[in-house]
């Protein structure tokens, strides 16, 4: 199974941009790559998607290399809301429509103020 | 909104007991799945279920059984609990129409400790 790679902790200002990396050199030409992050005390929630371009919805931008290698999560303005664990996640095909995650160790974003 | 609940948030349990964890979808979605969360360890799939009375092992599934009657439903049996699998469960459910995307949205979790 293709793996994920992030850094363990990030930490940024409030209202200011971050960037996320995710290293998937074994990625594979059908694996879609997803974000989720998890709030203290909450399930993970989903945050973004793609395949090969980039991606922008209300609480994202998802910038995916051109060799989809690795990928970034851009948030445009941090606040102390977004303060989670993000995760990068790999879908895996496998059975039709079971569509497996294959869960890295995520990074922990410290958002300051 | 979609709800996944899970019966209890926190529960203790003894050595060589048998736990139930339940969780209920009200999305009427075809895939359930079960993970536990560890330190470090990041989330691990133990099984999912992609239709009722069908379910396949993820990649932690010794020591856990489970079982999917409803669709609605997908519970996590540990025959005979042990300390290491105190963990925190999480149970997510997705549909199977997606648009690609096939969301899964996670219950709140349950803590559980083995003593």
């Amino acid at each position: 199974d293709a793996k994920t790679t992030q850094p363990n902790s990030m930490e940024s200002n409030e209202e200011e941009p971050v960037h996320l990396p995710c290293n998937h050199s074994t990625i594979s030409g059908t694996d879609y790559i997803h974000w989720y992050r998890q709030l203290p005390s909450q399930g993970p929630e989903y945050v973004i998607h793609g395949l090969t371009s980039n991606v922008n919805n209300r609480m994202a931008s998802l910038a995916i290399a051109e060799d989809r290698k690795s990928s970034t999560l851009i948030l445009h303005r941090a606040t102390l809301r977004d303060a989670a664990v993000y995760y990068c996640i790999l879908r895996d095909g496998g059975r039709s429509g079971t569509y497996k995650y294959i869960f890295g160790t995520g990074t922990r974003l410290k958002v300051l103020a | 909104d979609v709800k996944v609940t899970q019966s209890s948030r926190y529960l203790v349990k003894r050595t060589g007991e048998k736990v139930f964890l339940e969780c209920v979808q009200d999305m009427d979605h075809e895939n359930m799945f079960w993970y536990r969360q560890d330190p470090g360890l990041g989330l691990r799939l133990i099984y999912f279920s992609y239709d009722v009375k069908m379910k396949e092992k993820g990649d932690i599934p010794e020591g856990y059984s489970v079982s999917r009657e409803k669709k609605e439903r997908f519970s996590l049996i540990l025959e005979s609990a042990s300390t290491n699998q105190t963990s925190m469960y999480l149970c997510a459910s997705s549909s199977l129409a997606g648009g690609g995307n096939y969301e899964q949205y996670f219950g709140p979790g349950t803590r559980l400790t083995v003593t």
